[in-house]
């Protein structure tokens, strides 16, 4: 089946700065998905980017399909920013298969 | 997009019993749901997938006996861990496509069972 690799597997950033979450796969996908899980289990869905690039505020998404990867930014990283940035895809089927995360922690 | 609602959000249980948890799809109608589960520092794993009106396709080395999927109408599906013990403690969160079924997912709360 498909893999998903995510990088870094965790992350600490001072508040203010910025950073790039990347997500690897392995073979072709319909579409791509960046969830946030905060502290308290909650799902946030990000972004839903098959291809291309999308921005919602400080951050914005980067998916590449031909080259099988996407980046995530975070600009200007805040505390609530903290939490699990997961990236989720499915090749067509029912199946969406989800990466090991990064685990970010921001400063204050 | 969407909105899932899952509930409850924390059980606590004796070895043994039963416990039963639902996920609504609040705005739309959602023929297919997944049921994920994610231990303590780790990703999604998904177990099974709801089919309204039908059986459930449980993922490999899933025990349909053991996690038990019932999804009776487009709006509701529900997952009964049976006999619970200490090893099926876990946080179980469920999901649905939205209204245009571009394959963009939508999660309910999540609910984190502890077997005592």
């Amino acid at each position: 089946g498909i893999q998903v690799e995510q990088s870094p597997p965790d992350l600490i950033l001072q508040e203010g700065a910025n950073s790039t979450l990347r997500c690897n796969f392995s073979d072709s996908v319909n579409n791509l998905q960046w969830f946030h899980q905060n502290p308290w289990g909650q799902l946030i869905n990000l972004f839903y980017i098959p291809s291309g690039t999308k921005q919602n505020g400080r951050l914005s998404a980067t998916t590449v399909a031909t080259e099988r990867y996407s980046l995530l930014y975070i600009s200007s990283s805040q505390t609530t920013d903290s939490g699990v940035y997961f990236c989720a895809v499915n090749t067509g089927g029912f199946k969406t298969i989800f990466g090991a995360g990064t685990r970010l922690f921001v400063k204050a | 997009g969407a909105v899932v609602s899952q509930h409850p959000s924390w059980v606590i249980c004796k070895s043994g019993t039963s416990v039963k948890i639902e996920c609504r799809s609040l705005d739309f109608q959602a023929t297919t749901m997944f049921w994920y589960r994610q231990f303590p520092k780790q990703s999604l794993m998904l177990m099974a997938t709801s089919n309204e009106g039908s059986k459930a396709t449980y993922e490999q080395g899933v025990e349909k006996d053991k996690f038990l999927i019932n999804h009776a109408s487009l709006t509701l599906s529900t997952l009964t861990v049976t006999s619970a013990h200490p090893e099926d403690s876990s946080f179980y969160i469920c999901s649905a496509r939205g209204l245009m079924n571009t394959g963009e997912l939508f999660f309910g709360e999540g609910s984190r069972l502890t077997v005592l």
